[in-house]
């Protein structure tokens, strides 16, 4: 079985440009989380999507950030324009709501690294 | 809100148990779990303990759980060059569910020979 799927790996751009990631979740798993991975740091949650719908992005930077997961599957985060700060790991995973709510197992992608010049 | 706190290194020796610690502030924490990464990777669930629960064993992992003080710990027994990595404490809320879990800022494990 396939895991989570990230791409770009990396990605480099200088500020201001736009930026676009993309996430395959597992198959069969409806909740998506979008997390943020400072160097040294721990995740921090982003976005969550219960199949089509963010059912709390109360940490995304709406002003610049921005996220889809039109048919309840793939998802993409966006950030335009991009900052010096921006630069981190993106990381998304997903979990099928028994196993989240019994084992709390989130299946995490490789990220995607991002370099803001 | 929830705040998690590791430190940040340790190094042990192959062979050697490995004690990793971990506090934590939110009391109504349902669930605590402990994920890894490896470089370049994302990260992994190794285990994970319910609230109501001191100990846990699973193969060479111990967790403990001190719900007094706040306090987690993972043991890795005869640690080997293949656990060398970053270790992640996540605690849910009171819901219980993965969907707010707060992580750690991680540990990272160096093994050495």
């Amino acid at each position: 079985e396939a895991g989570v799927v990230q791409s770009p790996r990396y990605k480099i751009i200088e500020k201001k440009q736009p930026v676009a990631f993309w996430c395959n979740p597992i198959s069969g798993h409806n909740t998506l989380y979008w997390y943020l991975q400072n160097l040294g740091q721990g995740p921090e949650l982003l976005i969550r999507y219960e199949n089509e719908e963010a059912v709390d992005d109360s940490q995304l930077p709406k002003d610049r950030f921005s996220a889809e997961r039109l048919k309840g599957v793939d998802s993409t985060l966006k950030i335009q324009p991009a900052e010096l700060g921006d630069s981190a790991v993106y990381l998304c995973a997903s979990s099928s709501p028994g196993l989240a709510g019994e084992t709390g197992e989130l299946f995490f992608g490789e990220g995607s690294r991002l370099t803001v010049l | 809100g929830e705040d998690v706190e590791q430190s940040l290194f340790l190094s042990v020796r192959e062979g050697d148990s490995s004690v990793i610690n971990c506090t934590y502030t939110d009391s109504s924490s349902t669930y605590l779990y402990w994920y890894k990464q490896e470089p370049g990777a994302g990260l992994q669930l190794l285990t994970y303990i319910f609230s109501n629960m001191d100990m846990k064993q699973d193969q060479r992992l111990t967790v403990l759980l001190n719900k007094k003080d706040k306090h987690l710990s993972l043991r890795i027994a005869d640690t080997q060059t293949g656990d060398s990595a970053i270790y992640f404490c996540a605690e849910t809320d009171s819901t219980g569910t993965a969907s707010k879990l707060t992580f750690g800022t991680g540990t990272r494990l160096q093994v050495t020979l």
